[in-house]
């Protein structure tokens, strides 16, 4: 069946523009999660869905980044305006249900370039 | 703050078994140990998880610790497909529950 999905794959943007990324996920997953990942490093957390209620965004790294999911399958991550230090591969992933002893199914991912 | 510790890198020959070993001494009963990798330009992928038992799928095999303060993915054979980026992270009250919080994970490079 159809992963999650993620588009666009790469995306330029200069600096203090708006960007908009966006997660499909996979068909019936309840639980939605977007990461960021630096060069070199893990992906990090950054909010986290269960349908359409967004239950933790404390990884959020600034109030320019705003995530919604309102129909309690597409995801939208938001960054307005966008800086050169928000470069970076957005991950999204998503699970049937969120708990503990289940696997996340993760995107391709977004590489922002901000300039 | 990843809460595993792992090494940063290790390298493999081609058709030869790897054992990755993870640290996790700060580990609560209720946590599960998952396993991914993350091939070059791809996002992470499931590999293996558990949380007393050892477990084994097509992919791996985990070997958790009695007191499961460490644990080891062990790959049977592997292949140049298998370098990648592995993480081990724990799943449950230590990390918040539902989320992941990945280190820098150990990098394999597999030799031919």
């Amino acid at each position: 069946g159809a992963g999650v999905s993620q588009s666009p794959r790469y995306k330029v943007a200069k600096r203090g523009q708006d960007v908009a990324l966006r997660c499909d996920p996979i068909s019936g997953h309840v639980s939605l999660f977007w990461y960021q990942q630096a060069l070199g490093q893990g992906p990090e957390f950054l909010t986290y869905f269960q349908n359409e209620a967004q239950l933790d965004k404390s990884g959020l790294p600034s109030d320019r980044f705003f995530a919604e999911r309102p129909e309690g399958s597409v995801s939208t991550l938001k960054i307005q305006p966008s800086e050169p230090r928000d470069s970076a591969v957005y991950f999204c992933a998503s699970s049937l249900e969120g708990a503990r002893a289940e696997e996340q199914y993760f995107g391709p991912g977004t590489r922002l370039t901000v300039t | 703050d990843a809460k595993t510790t792992q090494p940063n890198s290790m390298e493999s020959n081609e058709e030869e078994p790897v054992h990755l070993p993870c640290n996790h001494s700060t580990i609560s009963g209720t946590d599960y140990i998952h396993w991914y990798r993350q091939l070059p330009s791809q996002g992470p992928e499931y590999v293996i998880h558990g949380l007393t038992s050892n477990v084994n799928n097509r992919m791996a095999s985990l070997a958790i610790a009695e007191d499961r303060k460490s644990s080891t993915l062990i790959l049977h054979r592997a292949t140049l497909r298998d370098a990648a980026v592995y993480y081990c992270i724990l799943r449950g009250p230590t990390s918040g529950t539902y989320k992941y919080i990945f280190g820098t994970g150990t990098r394999l490079k597999v030799l031919a």
